[in-house]
């Protein structure tokens, strides 16, 4: 079966470090994506791992274990700007994307 | 135009009703996407297209539709439109169709089905 598990919501404090977690389930597997959604707004893409490993892009990154069916975003130095739903997205054997519902984040100063 | 267009953004529309959310994107990528989003739920894949010319079915592609006649157009319709199809739709594109690459989404298409 295809699952993706992550957090409904989750609350940090500005400044702070947040990490939001993202578990699959699949038999095929060709890549995990993160995107950012801001109320209202469309998805952007943050980051896309296929090796197991941490891939660090500024103030974000994202760890994938592939053995584990597991996947991370990390998020330092928050801002209230950071303030937004998180999806996690897995890219299955045929090579489609099959999205979790997404982690809302609070941010407070 | 710069990157995926959607219209309307928004469109309340009476149940039985026939309606077609425009999709234009200027990035001469491959393949394009229709979404949709619900509460608590994830993105789900309408239709999709890896390259002009040619469509397919994506996880929940009861009563809709769609062509793919050139590069940049994507037309999403409801021929009768149901309360059940109120949803915010968002059109989406990758310059690397059944690979790897970024999705690139439009702003959303707000539908109200009465």
């Amino acid at each position: 079966g295809q699952n993706i598990d992550q957090p409904t919501e989750m609350t940090a404090t500005e400044g702070a470090i947040v990490q939001i977690n993202c578990t699959y389930q699949t038999s095929g597997f060709n890549g995990l994506f993160w995107y950012q959604q801001h109320a209202g707004e469309a998805p952007t893409f943050l980051s896309y791992n296929v090796l197991d490993g941490l891939e660090e892009k500024g103030r974000f990154s994202s760890f994938l274990s592939r053995s584990k069916g597991y996947s991370y975003l990390l998020l330092k130095e928050l801002q209230m700007k950071d303030s937004a739903s998180y999806l996690c997205a897995e890219m299955d054997s045929n090579y489609q994307l099959i999205w979790g519902a997404g982690t809302k984040l609070i941010i407070k100063p | 135009i710069a990157g995926i267009t959607q219209a309307p953004t928004s469109q309340i529309l009476a149940a039985g009703r026939r309606m077609t959310l425009r999709c234009t994107q200027d990035m001469r990528h491959n393949a394009m996407y229709w979404y949709r989003q619900d509460l608590g739920l994830g993105l789900r894949l309408i239709h999709y297209s890896n390259t002009a010319g040619t469509t397919g079915k994506g996880e929940v592609p009861d009563g809709y539709s769609v062509s793919r006649a050139n590069t940049d157009d994507f037309p999403l319709t409801l021929a009768s439109a149901v309360p059940s199809q109120t949803s915010v739709y968002f059109c989406a594109s990758s310059d690397s169709g059944g690979g790897t690459g970024e999705l690139f989404f439009g702003e959303g298409s707000r539908l109200t089905v009465l």
